[in-house]
């Protein structure tokens, strides 16, 4: 079976320009999570779906960040202006259930540079 | 706001030695609490989530007991091999039934042939 989808693996681009991460679940999972990875904050939760409704976004930086999941089988994050400070490793993960006795699979992840 | 801590923050073993590391998560509201083993450039695998008191798990020489009434956990690796060189990570839940995974910062187990 594919495992969680994320595109693209790298992407550089210069500040102000905006970045879009793409992320295919594993099929028949219907939790759907964004994380960042920094040095500094180790691995942080942006935002989660159940069954494609946002449920928690608290961890979304700030306006420039934004997610989407417009049906079952794929989600975006996108920053838009983009800034260096976004510079990180954004995995995606799903899930079976929305309840939190099964594990999280994570994708590939997207390694971001914010020139 | 929950915090999970893991120690020690890096490990350095020799092939063959046994290791084991800790995670100590708040024990009210506990539901459940993951293990994960991230490889360099690599993504986080699960290895085990647990959810009872005194649960114990194990796959090949890894194994993982859980104590929820003192809030912590304890991941174990009998016969370090220099491919269990990995970031180990702990994880549990700010709440009872959410789908929000706190993370720790991890333990960093590097095996010498």
């Amino acid at each position: 079976d594919a495992g969680v989808i994320q595109s693209p693996r790298h992407e550089v681009t210069e500040m102000g320009q905006e970045v879009t991460l793409r992320c295919k679940p594993i099929s028949g999972h219907n939790s759907l999570f964004w994380y960042r990875q920094t040095m500094m904050r180790g691995l942080e939760l942006l935002i989660y779906f159940n069954n494609n409704v946002p449920i928690d976004d608290s961890g979304m930086p700030e306006d420039r960040f934004s997610a989407k999941m417009p049906n079952a089988s794929f989600s975006t994050l996108k920053i838009q202006p983009s800034e260096p400070r976004d510079s990180a490793v954004y995995f995606c993960a799903s899930r079976i259930g929305a309840q939190g006795g099964q594990p999280q699979h994570f994708g590939d992840g997207t390694r971001l540079s914010i020139l | 706001i929950l915090n999970v801590e893991q120690s020690p923050q890096s490990l350095h073993v020799q092939e063959g030695d046994s290791t084991n590391f800790t995670c100590s998560f708040p024990s009210s509201n506990f539901y459940a609490l993951h293990w994960y083993r991230w490889e360099t450039a690599k993504s986080p695998e699960a290895l085990f989530v647990m959810t009872l008191n005194g649960d114990e798990k194990k796959k090949g020489r890894i194994s993982a007991t859980l104590n929820t009434k003192e809030g912590y956990s304890y991941l174990y690796i009998k016969g370090s091999q220099p491919e269990d060189s990995a970031t180990y990570l702990c994880a549990s839940y700010g709440s009872s039934n959410t789908g929000k995974l706190i993370f720790g910062q991890g333990t960093t187990l590097q095996v010498k042939p």
